[in-house]
Parts: structure tokens; C-alpha cells; sequence
């Protein structure tokens, strides 16, 4: 069975400064994706960055990058230059290659960026 | 317009009564999924369908229909509702599992059972 492990139920970090997010997962699937959504006060669920298994590079998405390291299961979101409305919660998501295969979603991490 | 949408956005209903969420993709994304969202748990998977007709259980399916008939939709229904199913309810679509793909989500519906 897959898992998704966030271990920040919140975090805060200062206006400007760079934060990092953590998710570690589990899975017996030699080929997955794993995901990073955001969801702010308004309650809508925003996609940010996706890293694929097989990935040699880190995905980079404007001021979103994922540190991903395969071999520690880990797929951490890093935010630099936080703005205010960076303020959400943020979930990191799995999903396996094939059919069937759903999204399985960790119970995120509320961050608050103060000015 | 294009996307994903969930309709009614708000329901109140009572403990006992049958209630449908709507879902409808403009996509013709093969999967569609239904979650719903409660403090502490994040989003847990009710059901989810690869196809028209081919439709799958999630973590938390107990007291919950579901049917696809049509790609396009996706509707979720509480066939006698509890307490218990209050709740923030997501659909969310993505292409095809055969390959890795971000789902798109709806809006959410926010369902209160009294």
C-alpha cells in the first residue's frame, strides 16, 4: 500500500526567506509520481510540481522546487523567496504508474508566511 | 466554460435523506475521483472511476454511491445521510493511469447533515 508521510502539521517562515516542506512516502511501485498541491484559505486544491520516479533532475516550477531523494523516499517542496500569499495548506500527493492506480494524499502542512 | 465543476457548492440536509453531488469534466479525462476533506484527516479517497461504467472503491466508500454513465460525469450520492458524512466533498479528474498525471479539481461542495 502507498503512504504519504507530512510530519509539519504547520510551519511559519518569514516574508522573503526560503521554507522547505517536508513528505517522505512509501510504495512497493517500481514506478511512480509524486505531487504537491496547494490549498489556501478559499478551498480550492491548486497543483504546483510533479516529479516523476525515473526523474534525474530535481523539478523546478518558477519559485517552486521538489528536493527529491529516491533512495531516503523523500519528495520535499522548497519555496523560496516566500510571499505572503504563499499562506495555505499544502499537501504532497503519490500515485503509481498503470490502471487502477489512484492518488494517495499525506495530511499536509499549514504554512504562514508573516511580514 | 472549461474545466471541472461541482455542483450545489453548499447543501444542508438532514440526518436519513438521499443527497447527490454532481461532477461534470469538460476534459474527457478518463479518471474521475470523489474525496472528501475533513480536519485532521486530509483528503481520503471515496470512490474513483477509470472509465464510463468502470467504477472502484476507495479508503472511505461506506455510504456512498456512485455511477458514470457518461465520461463527463461523475455523480456522488449519499444514499441516507449521517452526521458523520459532513463534510467538504472534492471531484477531480486526470487523464489516463497509464501514465503519471496531475489531477484537476473541482471547486468543492461543503455538505452539513443536521
Amino acid at each position: 500500500a502507498q503512504k504519504i508521510t507530512q510530519t509539519q502539521p504547520g510551519m511559519f517562515v518569514q516574508e522573503k526567506e526560503a521554507v522547505t516542506l517536508d513528505c517522505t512516502y512509501d510504495t512497493s511501485d517500481p514506478s511512480y509520481g509524486l505531487f504537491w498541491y496547494k490549498q489556501p484559505s478559499s478551498g480550492e486544491m491548486i497543483f504546483l510540481i510533479y516529479q516523476g520516479s525515473y526523474d534525474q533532475q530535481n523539478a523546478t516550477e518558477g519559485r517552486y522546487s521538489l528536493n527529491f531523494q529516491k533512495a531516503r523516499k523523500s519528495a520535499n517542496l522548497v519555496i523560496s523567496a516566500s510571499q505572503l500569499g504563499d499562506s495555505a495548506m499544502y499537501f504532497c500527493a503519490m500515485r503509481g504508474m498503470g490502471y487502477g492506480q489512484n492518488f494517495v494524499f499525506g495530511p499536509g502542512t499549514r504554512l504562514s508566511v508573516l511580514p | 466554460d472549461a474545466g471541472i465543476t461541482q455542483s450545489p457548492r453548499y447543501k444542508i440536509t438532514e440526518t436519513g435523506r438521499q443527497v447527490t453531488l454532481m461532477c461534470h469534466q469538460t476534459w474527457s479525462h478518463s479518471y474521475m475521483f470523489w474525496y472528501r476533506q475533513d480536519l485532521g484527516h486530509g483528503l481520503r479517497l471515496i470512490y474513483y472511476s477509470a472509465a464510463a461504467d468502470i467504477t472502484d472503491k476507495g479508503e472511505v466508500p461506506d455510504g456512498y454511491v456512485v455511477s458514470r454513465s457518461k465520461t463527463e460525469n461523475f455523480p456522488l450520492t449519499l444514499e441516507s445521510a449521517t452526521r458523520s458524512q459532513t463534510s467538504v466533498y472534492f471531484c477531480a479528474s486526470s487523464e489516463s493511469g497509464l501514465e503519471i498525471n496531475e489531477q484537476f479539481f473541482g471547486p468543492g461542495t461543503r455538505l452539513t447533515v443536521l
